[in-house]
């Protein structure tokens, strides 16, 4: 079946350091792929979404490109903030599959001043 | 514009009782999902409604939970009894179009947690 694979947290990182992510998917089909955001106390929030192969996401500095050759949908960006500090999940959803979003696990950031 | 509306933000209950769980999902949209986090298992969906229809029920976990969508802009998701083992965040989103699919963006309310005592 489906399923997404994110590296294991915490990550903690100094504040305008380079932040990855990584995401790896195994799907049936051709998933469409996205990034959720959970901060402290809040629910999800989409941070950026790819829909076919070679698409890159981005959004508030962050980005993801959909790598097929690799089932790859890593989150990167270039100088992180005390205020990106949450849990990151990648999610895609597979048409063959009814199109149920399928979550990764989450990965927590913590950015230090 | 208001986002997806859930009540209560925070309950807590005896090991037992009946838990009414509310959503409102943004208007104009057609789907509506709840979903569970738990630390130990993540997030999962639960249950899955498209114009007020269930659709996809098969992530409920068992014949305690039972979920409604009466109208286009109520859902509820009741457990009774109410187990320890169902404390967790419960979330409901709602989305435009079928799930996800075509990258359709599923917007998630901030979420009701429950403490079962």
């Amino acid at each position: 079946g489906n399923s997404v694979t994110q590296m294991e947290g915490p990550v903690t990182l100094s504040e305008e350091a380079f932040l990855t992510i990584n995401c790896t998917y195994t799907a049936t089909g051709y998933p469409s792929l996205f990034w959720y955001v959970q901060y402290p106390g809040e629910g999800l929030q989409l941070l950026l979404k790819a829909t076919k192969a070679d698409d890159k996401g981005s959004n508030k500095g962050f980005e993801a490109t959909y790598r097929k050759e690799t089932t790859s949908f890593h989150l990167e960006k270039g100088s992180v903030q005390v205020s990106d500090s949450a849990v990151y999940f990648c999610a895609l959803s597979d048409y063959n599959q009814g199109g149920k979003l399928i979550f990764g696990q989450g990965t927590e950031l913590s950015v230090k001043p | 514009d208001a986002g997806v509306i859930q009540s209560p933000r925070h309950e807590v209950t005896e090991m037992g009782q009946e838990v009414t769980l509310r959503c409102k999902p943004i208007s104009g949209h057609n789907s509506l999902f709840w979903y569970r986090q738990t630390m130990m298992r993540g997030l999962e969906l639960l249950i899955y409604f498209n114009n007020n229809v269930p659709i996809d029920d098969s992530g409920m976990p068992e014949d305690r939970f039972s979920a409604k969508m009466p109208n286009a802009s109520f859902s509820t998701l009741k457990i009774q009894p109410s187990e320890p083992r169902d404390s967790a965040v419960y979330f409901c989103a709602s989305s435009l179009g079928r799930q996800a699919l075509s990258g359709n963006t599923i917007y998630f309310g901030e979420g009701s947690w429950l403490t079962v005592v």
